[in-house]
């Protein structure tokens, strides 16, 4: 089993959709969970950190579930600059376990 | 800040030659990283370095080694290239350790390695 899963996608949907994405991970001993952003041919960038009680960023809101090991994110009103592939990223001691990540495709 | 830059940008390797990936940061971050990343997949952890003189194994160290002398710089080693060593390489830094802190890792862009 992997220690991150994603589902690799794509996921195409249309200008202004809502869209989520999951993730779950096998560390129970994991601290700290992120999302990463990349973009084609591009170093991965953060989106967000997910903290316990959930959290937002504009149109952006990340989830963790602890006791399902299990961390989402969704987006509302999709733009096509959203266009990227997400990275579900685990953390815990000095090491980042990367999901395989997520790729989005919004059209117009 | 030039925040972390790498070099080359890209690079073509025959089998068994060698060759060094730079990686520099001017945020006087203590914690730097490399990662390799393969088509479709996530990053894995090659090496990590928790400040100058201490360097640490990863998930896939093998084919690899590290030096990190000094603050700023953290080269990564190939000494027999092998296909299996075909990718994109990625350095990070952090300011601090990520143990329970919510800490972002600020990536190079890239080198790109064709093992051919």
């Amino acid at each position: 089993r992997k220690e991150v899963e994603q589902d690799p996608g794509p996921f195409n949907v249309p200008e202004g959709a809502t869209v989520a994405f999951n993730c779950t991970y096998s560390n129970s001993a994991s601290q700290s969970f992120f999302w990463y952003r990349q973009d084609c041919r591009k170093e991965p960038k953060l989106l967000m950190s997910v903290y316990s009680s959930g959290n937002e960023d504009g149109r952006f809101t990340a989830q963790l579930n602890r006791a399902s090991q299990y961390i989402s994110l969704l987006i509302r009103d999709s733009k096509l600059s959203d266009s990227a592939t997400y990275l579900c990223v685990v953390s815990a001691g000095n090491m980042l376990t990367f999901g395989g990540g997520t790729r989005l495709m919004v059209k117009p | 800040n030039a925040g972390v830059t790498q070099t080359p940008k890209f690079r073509i390797l025959k089998i068994g030659q060698s060759m060094t990936l730079q990686c520099a940061q001017d945020m006087n971050h203590n914690y730097m990283y490399w990662y390799r990343q393969d088509p479709g997949m996530g990053l894995k952890l090659i090496y990590y370095s928790v400040g100058a003189g201490i360097t640490d194994k990863g998930e896939v160290p093998n084919g690899y080694n590290v030096s990190r002398s000094t603050t700023e710089d953290f080269p990564l080693r190939l000494e027999l290239a092998a296909p299996s060593q075909t990718s994109v390489y990625f350095c990070a830094s952090t300011p601090r350790g990520l143990a329970g802190f919510q800490e972002t890792q600020y990536f190079g862009p890239g080198t790109r390695l064709l093992v051919l």
